[in-house]
């Protein structure tokens, strides 16, 4: 069975650029999250997406929003970007999106911020 | 703000041995506990979870929690050099059961 798939693997953007990042979840999981991971710490939560609806948001700016589509896939869009941005995003797949999740995670994608 | 402390490490452990690794948590209402392992510029991989007081073992793995001290840790017996990874804690909430908190990691190096 495939497993999360993420792209782009690597991108390379400037200073206020815009970014999209894309997710497929496993087949049969209806929840998605989406994390940053800062070189040396933990994933940081940022949204969760249920059935198309957002579940959960994280302490994040509103220059990053998401969305899942009917088939469960999502996508991370990030505005204005920020050096500080520069992490490694990470997706997760859940067989539902209520307590006690199981959360297998897809290869991320490194985003540097130039 | 829920608080997901672990050592950052290194912990060196001898190939063979138990290595111990910790993690304690801010939020009594925390219902479920993973602990994922991350190889060096990978992904986390979910190694178990846990979410009743006691001990829970799977392979070489135990998990431990304890609820009443606010602490969750992992036991690896027989340690590999293949285990040398950073390990992250992470929990779930009552409140925020659809927010998974993660710790900063602990580094393992198994040494041969």
């Amino acid at each position: 069975d495939a497993g999360v798939t993420q792209s782009p693997t690597h991108l390379i953007k400037t200073r206020g650029q815009h970014v999209t990042l894309r997710c497929s979840p496993i087949s049969g999981h209806k929840s998605v999250s989406w994390y940053q991971q800062v070189l040396g710490q933990g994933p940081q939560f940022i949204f969760q997406y249920y059935e198309k609806e957002e579940r959960g948001r994280g302490n994040f700016p509103d220059r990053f929003s998401a969305r899942q589509f009917p088939n469960y896939s999502s996508e991370l869009n990030v505005n204005a970007l920020l050096l500080g941005d520069s992490a490694l995003y990470l997706c997760a797949s859940s067989w539902t999106g209520v307590s006690y999740n199981e959360q297998f995670f897809g290869p991320g994608t490194r985003l540097t911020v130039l | 703000q829920k608080e997901v402390e672990q050592n950052s490490g290194p912990l060196s452990v001898p190939e063979g041995a138990i290595a111990s690794l910790n993690c304690t948590y801010s939020d009594r209402g925390s219902q479920s506990f993973f602990w994922y392992r991350q190889y060096s510029g990978k992904s986390p991989e979910l190694i178990m979870f846990i979410y009743s007081n006691g001990d829970k073992e799977d392979g070489r793995f135990t998990a431990q929690l304890n609820k009443a001290s606010q602490y969750v840790s992992l036991l690896i017996r027989d340690s590999q050099p293949s285990d040398s990874a950073t390990y992250l804690c992470a929990v779930i909430t009552e409140e925020d059961f659809n927010k998974f908190y993660f710790g900063s990691g602990t580094k393992l190096n198994v040494k041969p």
